[in-house]
């Protein structure tokens, strides 16, 4: 059982250029959720989503964030135009249907560095 | 929504000694507490939990309480080993998919 496999682990990008980061949930897991750790700072709620739905993006920026978890391949978190202050680890999990937050596996993380 | 606050934000023991971490939450209605490890470079790795209809929960050297009338919940590690060493978080169910943390803490065990 690989787990939450997220891609890429590190990425560098410029202001003003696109971030897309990948989350494969573990096997058997349909529900998919984004976090966001700024440095220093603990992990926030960014999105849920379920195949082809996303269920609730409060914790998402209004613009430039946008996230997908299409019938077939991964779950997108997509930045357009970065900022400096997109800085940070993003994190994905990934439970089955109907554990909810009581059974969630983290990825590794993807570590984005806007210069 | 929930506001979990989580002290110390760092943490420095002797190898062997205790380490105790400490959260409060706003929510009454929050039911679920877990705790997540998390080593340099690694994602959040869940280590224990506990449930608002029970007061303690022990795992070998790990053990969490909890207080519902006060809104805070505790970590305790006993025999502290340098494989300790990581960023802990503390956790509390805001809805039935979402999670709000702690800021974290550093736990660092002296050799």
């Amino acid at each position: 059982n690989a787990g939450v496999m997220q891609n890429p682990r590190h990425l560098v990008r410029r202001r003003g250029q696109e971030a897309r980061l990948r989350c494969s949930p573990m096997k058997g897991h349909s529900h998919v959720y984004w976090y966001r750790q700024l440095p220093e700072e603990g992990l926030k709620f960014m999105v849920y989503l379920q195949k082809e739905n996303i269920i609730d993006e409060s914790g998402m920026p209004k613009e430039r964030f946008s996230a997908e978890f299409p019938k077939e391949g991964p779950s997108i978190l997509r930045i357009q135009q970065v900022v400096r202050g997109d800085s940070a680890a993003y994190f994905c999990a990934s439970s089955p249907p109907g554990a909810g937050a009581n059974v969630l596996t983290f990825g590794a993380g993807s570590r984005l560095t806007v210069l | 929504g929930e506001n979990v606050e989580q002290h110390p934000s760092t943490l420095s023991v002797q190898e062997g000694d205790s380490a105790v971490i400490k959260c409060t939450y706003s929510d009454s209605a929050s039911n679920y507490f877990p705790w997540y490890k998390q080593e340099l470079g690694k994602g959040p790795q869940l280590i224990i939990d506990i449930r608002s209809n029970v007061g303690e929960k022990k795992d070998q050297r790990i053990a969490v309480t909890l207080n519902k009338t006060a809104k805070h919940f505790s970590l305790h590690i006993t025999e502290t080993q340098p494989e300790d060493s990581a960023v802990y978080f503390c956790a509390a169910r805001e809805s039935d998919y979402k999670l709000s943390f702690g800021a974290g803490t550093t736990v660092t065990v002296r050799a």
